[in-house]
């Protein structure tokens, strides 16, 4: 299986900070990656696919870029709303696997 | 837009089994790929199979295999995951979450609610 690692862990931030979380997949997967947004409680939201298209309806405030092993996600402008949890997914290969997610906190 | 609508939660004994169902509104049912995802208590998500309807094939995750089966409904438009021999480790949240890729893997677009099944003697 492919493992997805993803970095930090959890963060502190403020509003109006530019925020970056990073994932690493133990092997090439092209652009077959996609970034997920999760609040406590809540099923996740897809927020990006193939590395950097934004799903319908998704502010422009995210934005993701890589290709290979190498990916980051990024908030230009961190709002009070986007203060959640993060994952990465890989879908290049069975089994579609998950990072273990980044905490956005507020600092 | 697709939506995703799940049944209610669930509490099983171990040992038993449950069937989680996934209702499709506002699309193509045939046109979408139906993935079934768990996430234990305070942990992470973990890709557990998913089924192209319109050709009533599933693949499975191999730590799930053999105690798991999707099954679809064309006719409901309805997406099933039963899961037997059911322990306290699969405690969890279980999703539906649906792609327009069906050959492919494709990546997810829309998910469900979620269903908590709590298993507990």
């Amino acid at each position: 299986d492919i493992q997805m690692t993803q970095s930090p862990s959890s963060l502190s931030a403020s509003v109006g900070d530019r925020v970056t979380i990073t994932c690493r997949a133990s092997q090439g997967i092209s652009n077959y990656l996609a970034w997920f947004q999760q609040k406590p409680g809540k099923a996740p939201k897809s927020l990006i696919y193939a590395a950097s298209s934004l799903q319908s309806g998704v502010p422009s405030k995210f934005s993701g870029s890589g290709s290979g092993t190498d990916f980051t996600l990024t908030i230009s402008s961190l709002q009070p709303e986007d203060f959640a949890t993060y994952y990465c997914q890989q879908y290049n290969s069975y089994p579609p696997t998950f990072g273990g997610g980044t905490k956005v906190e507020i600092k | 837009q697709v939506q995703l609508v799940q049944s209610g939660a669930e509490v099983k004994k171990p040992g038993s089994s449950v069937k989680v169902s996934c209702k499709a509104s506002g699309g193509t049912f045939s046109s979408y790929a139906i993935s079934w995802v768990r996430q234990a208590p305070g942990q992470g998500l973990e890709w557990m199979g998913r089924i192209i309807p319109i050709l009533g094939i599933a693949n499975y995750a191999q730590k799930f295999q053999g105690r798991v089966t999707i099954t679809a409904d064309k006719s409901t438009s309805t997406a099933y995951m039963e899961l037997s021999s059911l322990r306290s480790e699969d405690t969890a949240v279980y999703y539906c979450a649906s792609t327009g890729q069906q050959l492919v893997l494709g990546a997810f677009d829309i998910w469900g609610q979620g269903t908590m099944v709590t298993v507990s003697s």
